[in-house]
């Protein structure tokens, strides 16, 4: 069974420039989490979407926002990219367990480097 | 303030020792997780917890809601056991919805 899959898994860009990022869930995981993790604050949440819906959401400006298409599969894009949105970007997909979040299963992440 | 505190944040063991890592969070929860994260690499779920205890081999996982306490045991550590270990719990902030909030980590060395 395929593992969480997170694309790019490297990239770099400059302050003011837009990224997108893509995770694939498991096959069968309908709910998808999105994480910040830096080493000065380590991990962080940035929203949870179930079923195209986000569900929940962090302390992170608008500049951060995310989708869910029907196949589960999630996007987080980040705008007007920061110097401190350097980070690693993790995504986590998960069963969905009476109107909560099963257990969390991880990708390797995608880095981003904002010059 | 941090809604999650883990202690020790830094440990070292000899191999064999038995090992505690303790949580303790503010925020009423749905679920606490205890995650691995070995260096450079990725992060694996060991537990899920939202009562009592639970064992996979050489770990057991325990919370106390009423004190809203956890600890992570390892048993006979390994140096392969060396990681850092994250307490994460679901939480219910008032006015604001679940969301997931994080330890610091503990960072775990394991001396053969």
């Amino acid at each position: 069974k395929a593992g969480v899959t997170q694309t790019p898994r490297y990239l770099i860009k400059t302050r003011g420039q837009q990224v997108t990022l893509s995770c694939s869930p498991i096959s069968g995981h309908r709910s998808v989490s999105w994480y910040q993790q830096t080493p000065g604050q380590g991990l962080q949440f940035l929203f949870e979407y179930f079923s195209e819906t986000q569900r929940n959401k962090g302390n992170f400006p608008g500049r951060f926002s995310g989708r869910q298409f029907s196949n589960s599969r999630s996007e987080m894009n980040v705008s007007t990219l920061e110097l401190g949105d350097s980070a690693l970007y993790l995504c986590a997909s998960s069963l969905w367990f009476r109107d909560n979040t099963g257990e969390l299963f991880f990708g390797e992440g995608s880095r981003l480097t904002v010059l | 303030k941090n809604e999650v505190e883990q202690s020790p944040q830094n440990l070292t063991a000899q191999e064999g020792e038995f090992i505690t890592i303790n949580c303790s969070y503010s925020v009423g929860i749905s679920a606490l997780h205890w995650l691995q994260q070995h260096p450079g690499g990725g992060i694996v779920s060991l537990f899920m917890l939202s009562s009592g205890k639970k064992k996979h081999g050489r770990l057991i996982a325990t919370i106390n809601i009423q004190e809203k306490h956890s600890s992570l045991h390892i048993t006979a550590s390994h140096p392969r056991d060396s990681a850092v270990y994250i307490c994460a719990v679901k939480g219910y902030p008032s006015g604001t919805g679940n969301q997931f909030y994080f330890g610091t980590g503990t960072s775990l060395t394991v001396i053969p």
